[in-house]
């Protein structure tokens, strides 16, 4: 069974303080690994996709990266408007049917203070 | 381009009372799910639709009924609400082909009393 585990569960980080979120999962053959974001009352949006270990992605102050058994998002510098709550996803290779059900961690509540 | 609209934001029930959540994408993705989202729960999938008439059940499907009759639309449907309900959900789409990346809706607060 896909397992992913995020943590920790929330970070507070002053302005201008860097740090990383962890990910950790188990899967039976990786085909993709996914970050989102997600603002108080709306939905997830999408940030990063990593498909192999050594993959790494920027966005603005994010970065993602990727080994064989976890994945961190770095913020460098953040701003207060990086206060969400940070979505981990995986996808195994091997669903059957085509379906490629992702199975989500819990997630990362980061609040930045000014 | 809306995107994946969710409808209604806010609804209260009472116990027993049956109600659908409505969800419409207009990106022609052949994929669509429901999820609910319970605080230190995380996303847990109710159902999913591979394509117009096929739907399967995800990891807490009890208690939710769906049906796919087109591309574009997956209603979630109650049957009998129990508080054990009250939740937020949240209707999701991709293509199945390309990069597998989830598209949500803005979410659907459901209370039941």
């Amino acid at each position: 069974e896909d397992q992913v585990t995020q943590s920790p569960e929330a970070l507070r980080l002053q302005e201008g303080e860097s740090s990383s979120l962890n990910c950790s999962y188990t899967v039976s053959g990786l085909r993709g690994l996914f970050w989102y974001r997600q603002d108080p009352g709306k939905g997830p949006e999408f940030l990063f996709t990593l498909y192999s270990a050594g993959e790494e992605k920027e966005k603005e102050r994010l970065k993602a990266t990727l080994t064989k058994k976890e994945s961190f998002l770095h913020i460098t510098a953040p701003k207060p408007e990086d206060s969400a709550t940070y979505l981990c996803a995986v996808q195994a290779s091997d669903a059957s049917g085509g379906s490629y059900i992702p199975t989500f961690g819990r997630g990362t509540s980061l609040i930045v203070h000014p | 381009n809306a995107g994946v609209t969710q409808t209604p934001k806010f609804q209260v029930l009472k116990t027993g009372q049956s109600m659908t959540l409505q969800c419409a994408q207009d990106m022609n993705h052949e994929y669509m799910s429901w999820y609910r989202q319970d605080p230190g729960m995380g996303l847990r999938l109710i159902h999913y639709s591979v394509g117009a008439g096929i739907t399967d059940q995800g990891e807490v499907p009890n208690g939710y009924n769906v049906s796919r009759s087109t591309t574009e639309d997956f209603p979630l449907r109650l049957l009998s609400a129990a508080p054990s309900q009250t939740s937020v959900y949240f209707c999701a789409s991709r293509s199945s082909s390309g990069a597998n990346v989830l598209t949500f809706g803005a979410g659907s607060r459901l209370t039941v009393l």
